[in-house]
């Protein structure tokens, strides 16, 4: 089945940094979602969108939905060890959620 | 609010066994559940759609009769797997929603990693 991309594949970073992290597709979702998955668990719902250029804040977490409808980028100010995880985009079609390949975040103390 | 529950939470299992996996939502009526499979360091994947007292959707290339799903109540679904060999060992993800019409957020059960020997 189809699957977004997502890049980086990982990322390394220090306790304090910023993140970015972006996912693209070849075809159009008029909904995108931003979900962490944290090791042996199920995905958490982060931030969704739901219109071409929105940006929208949860926390420390900023998201965008990209004015094409193809693409979607998180961004993580100030990371801390609690952020390591997966995070998965997911575009929304006919309510069923197509997943992006995962950028997996390792935050060092 | 919105909690989602599995069991068991892993199990394993000999080869040409069944084994069943509940999907319960704890605190909502689920009219849509969903069933994933995910393996190590992948994306998930939907398996199949079920909507309660209806048969369930499968995606293109999950095979029905080995995976079977039932979703006999609004708070409960089940999966199957039936006849179970090694390639079968994944971490199964299901999802509830329970809105009508909209954008029906899903939300996530905790998993079941199933081993196959």
């Amino acid at each position: 089945g189809q699957q977004l991309n997502q890049s980086p594949q990982s990322m390394f970073i220090q306790e304090g940094e910023d993140v970015s992290m972006n996912c693209t597709s070849s075809s159009i979702f008029n909904t995108w979602l931003w979900y962490k998955q944290d090791p042996g668990e199920g995905p958490v719902l982060l931030i969704a969108l739901y219109k071409a250029g929105e940006l929208t804040s949860n926390g420390r977490l900023t998201a965008q939905f990209g004015i094409t409808r193809k693409d979607s980028f998180l961004n993580i100010s100030a990371s801390i060890p609690s952020d390591v995880g997966i995070y998965f985009c997911a575009g929304l079609r006919a309510d069923k959620l197509i997943f992006g390949t995962g950028t997996r975040l390792q935050v060092f103390p | 609010g919105a909690v989602v529950s599995q069991h068991p939470s892993r199990v394993i299992c000999k080869s040409g066994t069944s084994v069943k996996i509940e999907c319960r939502s704890l605190d909502f009526q689920a009219t849509t559940m969903f069933w994933y499979r995910q393996f190590p360091k992948k994306s998930l994947m939907l398996m199949a759609t079920s909507n309660e007292g209806s048969k369930a959707t499968y995606e293109q290339g999950v095979e029905k009769d080995k995976f079977l799903i039932n979703h006999a109540s609004l708070t409960l679904s089940t999966l199957t797997v039936t006849s179970a060999h090694p390639e079968d060992s994944s971490f199964y993800i299901c999802s509830a929603s329970g809105l009508a019409g909209g954008y029906n957020e899903q939300f996530f059960g905790p998993g079941t990693r199933l081993t196959v020997l």
